[in-house]
């Protein structure tokens, strides 16, 4: 299989920083996103990596090794707003198709 | 402008039933999958259409599950014979680039 790893569940303070950590399989890696997802709602893109490096968006950046099969997702200046599920999903090629591979999700807690 | 409409957002139904669930993808969008989201779990691949290629069905889990698409545009998913552990939340995603996916809001399967 291709496993996405991420961790289950995470609190941080208003204001602070947080990271999300994620690893997946490398063989036939053809990309990597980020999804936010609320509660009953449905996931909205936060961000896509196919290079090494960090991308930057507002309060939100994604870092991308592939070599290690690492990401993580950085949120900076956290507001209440945040508290979701951070979801990261893979896209593999060879599938004959760009499907994507989630992992199960970090739900984020944001605290006063 | 109109993002990924599903309907209905939700059903309720009974076991050994037929559902059909339907999909419209924003216009343009050439790409659409299905995804399953069961409670605990991450998001699952079911389906993926791109333009007038044979449709990619390797995520179906069993032969009561087919999805077609008429016209390149709306997309039906029917499960047949329904069975309690096909409850979840069954989404929609379009995309006209390989690096995104506009889901839909989903629709709540419960079979009971």
């Amino acid at each position: 299989g291709q496993n996405i790893d991420q961790p289950t569940e995470m609190t941080a303070t208003e204001g602070a920083i947080v990271q999300i950590n994620c690893t997946y399989q490398t063989s036939g890696f053809n990309g990597l996103f980020w999804y936010q997802q609320h509660a009953g709602e449905a996931p909205t893109f936060l961000s896509y990596n196919v290079l090494d490096g960090l991308e930057e968006k507002g309060r939100f950046s994604s870092f991308l090794s592939r070599s290690k099969g690492y990401s993580y997702l950085l949120l900076k200046e956290l507001q209440m707003k945040d508290s979701a599920s951070y979801l990261c999903a893979v896209a593999y090629s060879g599938a004959g198709s760009y499907q994507l591979t989630f992992g199960k999700g970090t739900k984020l807690s944001v605290i006063p | 402008g109109a993002g990924v409409s599903q309907s209905p957002s939700n059903k309720v139904t009974e076991k050994g039933k037929d559902v059909e669930l339907r999909c419209d993808p924003i216009s343009g969008h050439t790409a659409l999958y299905w995804y399953r989201q069961s409670l605990g779990q991450g998001l699952e691949f079911l389906i993926y259409f791109q333009g007038n290629s044979a449709p990619d069905k390797s995520g179906l889990p069993s032969d009561r599950f087919s999805a077609e698409r008429t016209g390149g545009s709306v997309s039906t998913l029917t499960i047949q014979r329904t069975q309690q552990e096909d409850s979840a939340v069954y989404l929609c995603a379009s995309s006209k680039k390989r690096n995104e996916q506009f889901f839909g809001p989903g629709t709540r399967l419960t079979v009971l």
